[in-house]
C-alpha cells in the first residue's frame, strides 16, 4: 500500500493563478482532510470530507476549494492564489475522526511545499 | 475556540539525556494524541490517549492523558539523534466537528 500520496511536491505560483493539489489513498478511508502548515502555527484544517461526494469547512477555508468525486481522491483548489497562500500542504485520511482507537489514526501524505509570489 | 498549547516551543538536548514536553488547553478533551514529523514529512501518530489518567509507553516514549482533561505531557527517555523533528499534541475539537486540531509544535533537537 502507498498509504497517502500527493502531487506535486513542490510549486511555485504567481499572484492570481490558479492550482489544483490532488490527494489520494488507498487505505480505502471515508474520511479525508486538507491542512496547511504555517511556522509556530501547528497543523490548521482547511477542508474535510466525510465521504465520496461530501465536503466540509474546517478551521481555515478561505480561498480554497475542494472536490471529493471519488472516495480514494480529494483534491485541493486554489482558484486566484494570494502569498499569504505560502505553505506546506498536508493531506490526510482516516476511517474514522476522532482517532478513538489506533485503527482510527490519520494518516498523512509527505506534503506539498507551496510558494506564491 | 479550543486551543492547544504546547511547551516548550524548541529545545537542544544532548543525546541520551531525557525530554519532556507539555501540551494544555482551556478547555477539556476526551482523546489526546502525539505526532511527530521528520524534516520533509507529514506528521506520523506516536501515543493516543482515550482516558483521564491514562499512562502509556512507546518504547523510550511514555505520554499521560492529565487528569483534570486540559493537559497532557510526552515523555522521551534517552535521547538519540533521530529523535529530531517537530513533537504536535492534538485533540479532537467540539467546535469543528470532533475534527483535530493541532499545537504549534515542540522543536527537538539533539546535539551529538
Amino acid at each position: 500500500n502507498a498509504g497517502v500520496t500527493q502531487t506535486p511536491k513542490f510549486r511555485v505560483l504567481k499572484t492570481g493563478q490558479s492550482m489544483t493539489l490532488l490527494c489520494a489513498q488507498d487505505m480505502n478511508h471515508e474520511y479525508m482532510y486538507w491542512y496547511r502548515q504555517d511556522p509556530g502555527m501547528g497543523l490548521r484544517l482547511i477542508h474535510y470530507s466525510v465521504g465520496e461526494g461530501t465536503t466540509a469547512k474546517g478551521e481555515v477555508p478561505d480561498g480554497y476549494n475542494v472536490s471529493r468525486l471519488k472516495k480514494q481522491n480529494f483534491l485541493l483548489g486554489l482558484e486566484s492564489a494570494a502569498p499569504s497562500q505560502t505553505s506546506v500542504y498536508f493531506c490526510a485520511s482516516s476511517y474514522d475522526p476522532k482517532g478513538l482507537s489506533p485503527t482510527d489514526t490519520q494518516y498523512f501524505g509527505p506534503g506539498t511545499r507551496l510558494t506564491v509570489l | 475556540g479550543q486551543q492547544l498549547n504546547q511547551s516548550p516551543q524548541s529545545m537542544f538536548i544532548q543525546e541520551g539525556e531525557d525530554v519532556s514536553m507539555n501540551c494544555t488547553s482551556s478547555s477539556i478533551f476526551n482523546t489526546w494524541l502525539w505526532y511527530k514529523q521528520d524534516p520533509g514529512e507529514g506528521p506520523v501518530l506516536l501515543i493516543a490517549l482515550y482516558k483521564a489518567g491514562e499512562l502509556t509507553s512507546n518504547g523510550r516514549l511514555t505520554a499521560q492523558f492529565g487528569i483534570t482533561r486540559k493537559d497532557s505531557f510526552l515523555n522521551i527517555s534517552a535521547s538519540i539523534p533521530s529523535d529530531v523533528g517537530i513533537y504536535f499534541c492534538a485533540g479532537p475539537s467540539e467546535e469543528y466537528g470532533n475534527k483535530l486540531v493541532f499545537g504549534a509544535g515542540t522543536i527537538l533537537r539533539v546535539k551529538s
